[in-house]
């Protein structure tokens, strides 16, 4: 089975730097998908950012950008010019590339941002 | 269509009682899955569908939940004789290709 582990409960930040969060992963399978999701406070969850394993280049998209590491299994998300608009629960998520009865993702346990103005 | 919608948002019921959630995905999204969420902890899949057909169970999914997609539209996750283990945050997601897409979730308090 796999497991998604984000080691960081919580992370603050000041508004304008960059913030880098951490996650790891463990499967034997080698084509599957990597997700941050971003739930801010009472609001649902968006996607941020996505990873397909088979893609040697890290994700970019605006501010958010990915350090894919498959060989570590290490998936950290970086935030540049952080914003208020940030502040939220950030989840790592993974999903296998084997479509049919692997359509599950597994999701870290989260990690808090904190934007301090 | 705005995306997915969830309902109620809350709900609050005695230990005992039966409860059930709807989830309206986008129109067009086939795929339709349901998660729990309870505090401080990750979303945790409970079950899939695709078009009408419920397709994966999670170990999760006691013989007390049961949960429905009639016609590939709307489901409905229904939870029999509730516990107060069964506090979380319920959320529904559909999904076309890559990307899935979250409701906002029904928080069921059982006290």
């Amino acid at each position: 089975a796999q497991t998604v582990t984000q080691s960081q409960p919580e992370m603050s930040v000041q508004e304008a730097e960059t913030v880098t969060l951490s996650c790891t992963y463990d499967t034997s399978e080698s084509d599957y998908y990597l997700f941050w999701y971003k739930q801010p406070p009472s609001r649902q969850m968006i996607l941020v950012i996505r990873q397909e394993a088979y893609k040697q280049q890290n994700a970019t998209e605006n501010r958010f950008s990915v350090n894919f590491q498959k060989a570590a299994k290490s998936f950290s998300l970086k935030i540049s010019d952080s914003q208020l608009g940030d502040a939220a629960m950030y989840f790592c998520a993974y999903r296998s590339g084997v479509n049919f009865g692997n359509e599950k993702l597994t999701f870290g346990t989260g990690t808090r941002l904190t934007i301090i103005p | 269509d705005t995306g997915v919608s969830q309902d109620p948002r809350h709900k609050i019921t005695k230990r005992g009682q039966n409860v059930t959630f709807r989830c309206d995905p986008i129109s067009e999204h086939n795929r339709l899955y349901w998660y729990r969420q309870t505090l401080g902890q990750g979303p945790e899949f409970l079950t899939y569908f695709q078009n009408e057909a419920q397709l994966e169970k999670s170990r999760l999914l006691s013989d007390r939940f049961s949960a429905e997609r009639p016609k590939g539209s709307f489901s409905t996750l229904e939870i029999q004789r509730t516990e107060q283990g069964d506090s979380a945050m319920y959320l529904c997601a559909s999904r076309e290709k890559d990307e899935a897409f979250f409701g906002q979730g029904t928080r069921l308090t059982v006290v």
